[in-house]
C-alpha cells in the first residue's frame, strides 16, 4: 500500500494550465494530498481531498480523484512562473503518510 | 502562529560521526514525523512520535533514532554516519495521533563527507 507514482517532469508555458498526475496502489487510503516544495524549502500543503470526493476546487487549483483507477490529479489554472516547484502527491492511511517522488514543474515565461 | 521549526539549517559531518537534528512542532501539535529526502528522491518516512512515544518507524537501520520531549519537540539522532545519509531531513507535525493534516518545517540539510 505504499506505492505512489508520479511522472518526474512537466513543462508548461506561463498562462497555460498544468496537470500533474499521480497513481497509488492503496485503495483504503482516506485522504490524498498535494504538496509543493520550492528549492531549498520544506513542503507546503496545497490542498487535500477526502476519498469519498471526486473533485475539489480551491481558487486556481482543482483536484480530481478517480478512486476506481486510483488516480489523482492536480490542475493549476493560469500557471505562473511562481508555480515552478516540485509537487508531491501523498496519501494517508492508518496513521502513516506515503509520498510520491515528486513532479518537477517548470513554467516557461 | 509560528510554524514548524528545525535546527540547524545545515550540518556538515564526517563519516562515522553522530548527527543530532532538532524539531519544534506547531504549538498545540503533539505528533512529530521525520522524513529523509535524498537528492532527487521522494520522501522516505523515518519515524513518528506522538505524546512522547515512538509510534512507528520506517525501513531504516537502528542507527537512526530519536525521541520526543515533554514539550513535544523532537530530536533525530543518526549514529555512525555514512556518505549515503547525506540528505534533507524534514520534520512535520500534526495536531494529534490520527490527524490527517501535517505541516512541514524547512528541513535540515545534512552533508556527510
Amino acid at each position: 500500500g505504499e506505492d505512489v507514482e508520479q511522472s518526474l517532469f512537466l513543462s508548461v508555458r506561463e498562462g497555460d494550465s498544468s496537470v500533474i498526475n499521480c497513481t497509488y496502489t492503496d485503495s483504503s487510503s482516506t485522504y490524498l494530498y498535494w504538496y509543493k516544495q520550492e528549492p531549498g524549502a520544506g513542503l507546503q500543503l496545497l490542498t487535500y481531498i477526502f476519498s469519498n470526493m471526486d473533485m475539489k476546487q480551491d481558487q486556481r487549483l482543482t483536484v480530481l480523484l478517480n478512486k476506481k483507477d486510483k488516480h489523482l490529479s492536480l490542475r493549476i489554472a493560469d500557471t505562473q512562473t511562481g508555480d515552478s516547484a516540485i509537487y508531491f502527491c501523498a496519501h494517508y492511511n492508518f496513521n502513516k503518510f506515503y509520498f510520491g517522488s515528486g513532479t518537477k514543474l517548470n513554467v516557461k515565461p | 502562529e509560528a510554524g514548524v521549526t528545525q535546527s540547524p539549517t545545515h550540518l556538515i559531518k564526517t563519516r562515522g560521526q553522530q548527527a543530532t537534528l532538532r524539531c519544534s512542532p506547531i504549538s498545540g501539535h503533539t505528533s512529530v514525523y521525520w522524513y529523509q529526502q535524498a537528492l532527487g528522491l521522494g520522501l522516505q518516512f523515518l519515524l513518528w512520535y506522538d505524546e512522547g512515544e515512538e509510534r512507528n518507524r520506517g525501513n531504516f537501520p537502528p542507527r537512526f533514532s530519536g525521541r520526543q520531549f515533554p514539550n513535544y519537540s523532537s530530536e533525530l539522532n543518526v549514529n555512525a554516519l555514512e556518505l549515503e545519509d547525506s540528505a534533507l531531513y524534514l520534520c512535520a507535525s500534526s495536531l494529534s495521533r490520527g490527524s490527517y493534516e501535517q505541516y512541514f518545517g524547512p528541513g535540515t540539510r545534512l552533508t556527510v563527507t
